[in-house]
This record gives C-alpha cells, sequence and structure tokens, in this order.
C-alpha cells in the first residue's frame, strides 16, 4: 500500500478555525515534508521535519511527527479563505534520500 | 531568481502519438525530477535525473523517457500514448547536496484523446 497517506481526504471549515490533517506512512523515514497545492498547479513547499524531530512550527503552521506510530499531522491555526488548496506529505525513500512518495492529499476548503 | 518552468502548459494529444515535455530547473540546480499526477490522485514519482545521467526511475513503463542536458534542463518523453497518461506533469528540481526540499514548476497537463 502507499506511503504517505493522508487524511481525511477532503476538510471543510470556516475563516477562523484550526485545520488539522494527518499523515501515516510504513516504512521508516529521515524526513517528512509538507507541500500544498492550489488548482492542479504546482505544489510549494511548506515545511520540512526530520527524523529527529518531534515538532516544528512555521508561522500558522505546526507540524508533528511521531516516528513510533510512523504518523504526522499539519495544524494550520486560524484558516484564511488562501488557504484553499490540496495538501500532501512527502516521505524519502531509502534510496539517496532523494526519492519522495507523495500522498493522495487533503483537499482543503475554507469558507469565508 | 526564476523558478522552475516547464512547457507547454497544455499539449493534447491522440492516442500512439508521442508527446514531449520540457523543464528548466532554477539556476544551480542539477537534480530534476518528474512526477505524474492524475486527476484526484497524488504525485507518482516518474524518473530523477543529476548531472546528466538517469539515478532513479518509478513503477512506469519504458515508454516513459527522458533525457538531462548539460545545461540541466530536462525532456520528458511518452511514447505510445495511451488516455491513461491524461494527467498533470510536474518537474521539480533541487540541489542535491544541499538538503531534500524540491522546487516545483507549475506543470504541464497532457490529454490524450
Amino acid at each position: 500500500s502507499q506511503q504517505g497517506e493522508e487524511d481525511p481526504q477532503a476538510l471543510s471549515i470556516q475563516e477562523g478555525e484550526n485545520a488539522t490533517m494527518n499523515c501515516s506512512y510504513k516504512t521508516s523515514i529521515n524526513n517528512l515534508q509538507w507541500y500544498r497545492q492550489n488548482s492542479g498547479r504546482g505544489l510549494v513547499h511548506l515545511i520540512l521535519i526530520r527524523s529527529n524531530e518531534r515538532e516544528k512550527h512555521s508561522g500558522r503552521l505546526r507540524v508533528t511527527l511521531d516516528t513510533s506510530k510512523k504518523s504526522s499531522s499539519l495544524l494550520i491555526t486560524a484558516s484564511r479563505a488562501a488557504d484553499t488548496a490540496s495538501y500532501f506529505c512527502a516521505t524519502d525513500e531509502d534510496n539517496y534520500g532523494q526519492n519522495f512518495v507523495f500522498g493522495p492529499g487533503t483537499r482543503l476548503s475554507v469558507l469565508p | 531568481e526564476a523558478g522552475v518552468t516547464q512547457s507547454p502548459t497544455h499539449l493534447i494529444k491522440t492516442r500512439g502519438q508521442q508527446a514531449t515535455l520540457r523543464c528548466s530547473p532554477i539556476s544551480g540546480h542539477t537534480s530534476v525530477y518528474w512526477y505524474q499526477q492524475a486527476l484526484g490522485l497524488g504525485l507518482q514519482f516518474l524518473l530523477w535525473y543529476d548531472e546528466g545521467e538517469e539515478r532513479n526511475r518509478g513503477n512506469f513503463p519504458p515508454r516513459f523517457s527522458g533525457r538531462q542536458f548539460p545545461n540541466y534542463s530536462s525532456e520528458l518523453n511518452v511514447n505510445a500514448l495511451e488516455l491513461e497518461d491524461s494527467a498533470l506533469y510536474l518537474c521539480a528540481s533541487s540541489l542535491i547536496l544541499a538538503g531534500v526540499e524540491q522546487f516545483f514548476g507549475p506543470g504541464t497537463r497532457l490529454t490524450v484523446l
């Protein structure tokens, strides 16, 4: 089955609320990254968390990593309509650490 | 600084034809990656080139091929197109030794009729 599976597949919230997306993976990793994609365009890198880190912040984003559970979560606080996008987690495979496996993504809709 | 560029933006082909997609990485980046994103699905890794050589390949048939030129730009060729090849093809680049963040281009949407 697929590495880096996000959950939920779709999430709809009101502006100002927090959005939490989860990612599970199956093999050991060196790092995990989150990306955002707007309307079928290119991906924008949000944050990278290494396997020896448990939590990382970047602006309104908070990412956690639990290697024992092979899972990560992305929290977007005080969401805005502009946060509407698809969010993907990507894990590195054990092949030079350069090969990423992306999950199917979570489609986030932030309603005004 | 210019980002990753891809051309064309859209490409329409018929079944059995060949498609060529192009990618120019960020200046100084030596690694180029190709991904396929079928409608509503995640990204599937296709190919990774670095310093002109193919470093890794995803689980795709041989009719998906490519190359990297001396200026680090890259081409993805898809031969004998099939309907299920319709997808957004994304190119990304990175500095191989400077971490693992990949910078993505806007993609080429390939439609096979």
